[in-house]
């Protein structure tokens, strides 16, 4: 069984550039979570998302940050007009539906912002 | 104050030791608690999972919770070396945003 898939692994972008982050959840799993983890800080939760519904996005940035779980395909984490501030270890997590509350990670993709 | 407090470390132990490690947190609302093993530049792996005081065993790793006290532990017996990696602890309420601890970095000796 296929874990967390997280793509790209690297990702460089320059300053006002757009960021994609993509996140494939744990089979069977329909709750994503995204994280953040700035050098030498500890991870900050994001978003939580189900298919087609944000649940509670108030770790999110109010401006340039959005995400979405569609139907079908990939959960996205976009960054618009980066700046540097932004570089930072981006994971996503995944859980079973109902009453599960165990999050299994990804392995995060890495962002720099030149 | 944080609302959760863990030692940054690094923990230095010898192979064969056991390990204690640690969090404090100050927020009552925290129903659930994990312990997430993360090694360098990869994702982190949840290794246990409780949702009440007392403790829990799987294998050599024990995690200890005392809700009075707000206290959580992690013990790892006979460490090896592959064990080395930082240890978050993590919290829930009854939303799913995880809080995390700033991690505790351990090196277990050869």
């Amino acid at each position: 069984n296929a874990g967390v898939m997280q793509n790209p692994r690297h990702l460089v972008r320059r300053r006002g550039q757009e960021a994609r982050l993509r996140c494939s959840p744990m089979k069977g799993h329909s709750h994503v979570y995204w994280y953040r983890q700035l050098p030498e800080e500890g991870l900050k939760f994001m978003v939580y998302l189900q298919k087609e519904n944000i649940i509670d996005e108030s770790g999110m940035p109010k401006e340039r940050f959005s995400a979405e779980f569609p139907k079908e395909g990939p959960s996205i984490l976009r960054i618009q007009q980066v700046v540097r501030g932004d570089s930072a270890a981006y994971f996503c997590a995944s859980s079973p539906p109902a009453d599960s509350y165990e999050q299994y990670f990804g392995p995060g993709t890495r962002l720099t912002v030149t | 104050q944080k609302e959760v407090e863990q030692d940054p470390g690094p923990l230095s132990v010898p192979e064969g030791a056991i390990v204690s490690l640690n969090c404090t947190y100050s927020n009552s609302a925290f129903q659930y608690f994990m312990w997430y093993r993360q090694y360098s530049r990869k994702g982190p792996e949840l290794l246990m999972y409780t949702y009440s005081s007392g403790n829990k065993e799987d294998g050599r790793f024990t995690a200890q919770v005392d809700k009075s006290s707000k206290y959580i532990s992690l013990f790892i017996r006979d460490s090896q070396p592959s064990d080395s990696a930082t240890y978050l602890c993590a919290f829930l309420t009854g939303r799913r945003a995880l809080t995390f601890g700033s991690g505790t970095r351990l090196q277990v000796q050869p």
